[in-house]
């Protein structure tokens, strides 16, 4: 199974910057990924790393460590519509994907 | 992206009647597609695995009876929320990964709000 940690809530004022932690614990890692969804809607893909490092995509970068169980997902200049809920998500070698809680980033003018 | 619709995306219905909720993928085929649950202000829970031509897989402490998944068709799988109590009340999203992309990522119907009165 998962045990997929990130925090709850984060704040952060436009044009700054926002660093949104995940801590897993699995079994059969396969790939980790990183979506956005804002409320009443489904997520939408954000990102994806599978081996060690930073992948750079615009305004949003997201960086994976397997050894230590830990990625993050960073938001760049942020803007008002960024305001929204961020899912870390851990895929397993059955490529199933269990989420973890969500993190709630609110961005103020 | 590869596109993934559901349908319908709200619906209400009386305590103890049945509602279907579809899944289609639209410009690919998927053998596989993977149903949600959110409850307000939770994650997504996996429900089950859907497969095209057998039986559906379904997680622990998911009722198989009561929530019947049907995966006709490369493109369809459908999900019956049997005998509906408020308590099933919830966000309903399927999901299916298009193999053409090297990611492997999961797309994402829009979702179904279930309220059961």
């Amino acid at each position: 199974g998962q045990n997929i940690d990130q925090p709850t809530e984060m704040t952060a004022t436009e044009g700054a910057i926002v660093q949104i932690n995940c801590t897993y614990q699995t079994s059969g890692f396969n790939g980790l990924f990183w979506y956005q969804q804002h409320a009443g809607e489904a997520p939408t893909f954000l990102s994806y790393n599978v081996l060690d490092g930073l992948e750079e995509k615009g305004r949003f970068s997201s960086f994976l460590s397997r050894s230590k169980g830990y990625s993050y997902l960073l938001l760049k200049e942020l803007q008002m519509k960024d305001s929204a809920s961020y899912l870390c998500a851990v895929r397993d070698s059955d490529y199933k994907l269990s989420f973890g809680a969500g993190t709630t980033v609110t961005v103020r003018a | 992206g590869a596109v993934v619709s559901q349908h319908p995306s709200w619906v209400i219905c009386k305590s103890g009647t049945s509602v279907k909720i579809e899944c289609r993928s639209l410009d690919f085929q998927a053998t596989t597609m993977f149903w949600y649950r959110q409850f307000p202000k939770q994650s997504l829970m996996l429900m089950a695995t859907s497969n095209e031509g057998s039986k559906a897989t379904y997680e622990q402490g998911v009722e198989k009876d009561k929530f019947l998944i049907n995966h006709a068709s490369l493109t369809l799988s459908t999900l019956t929320v049997t005998s509906a109590h408020p308590e099933d009340s919830s966000f309903y999203i399927c999901s299916a990964r298009e193999l053409r992309w090297d990611t492997g990522e999961l797309f994402f119907g829009e979702g179904s709000r279930l309220t059961v009165l």
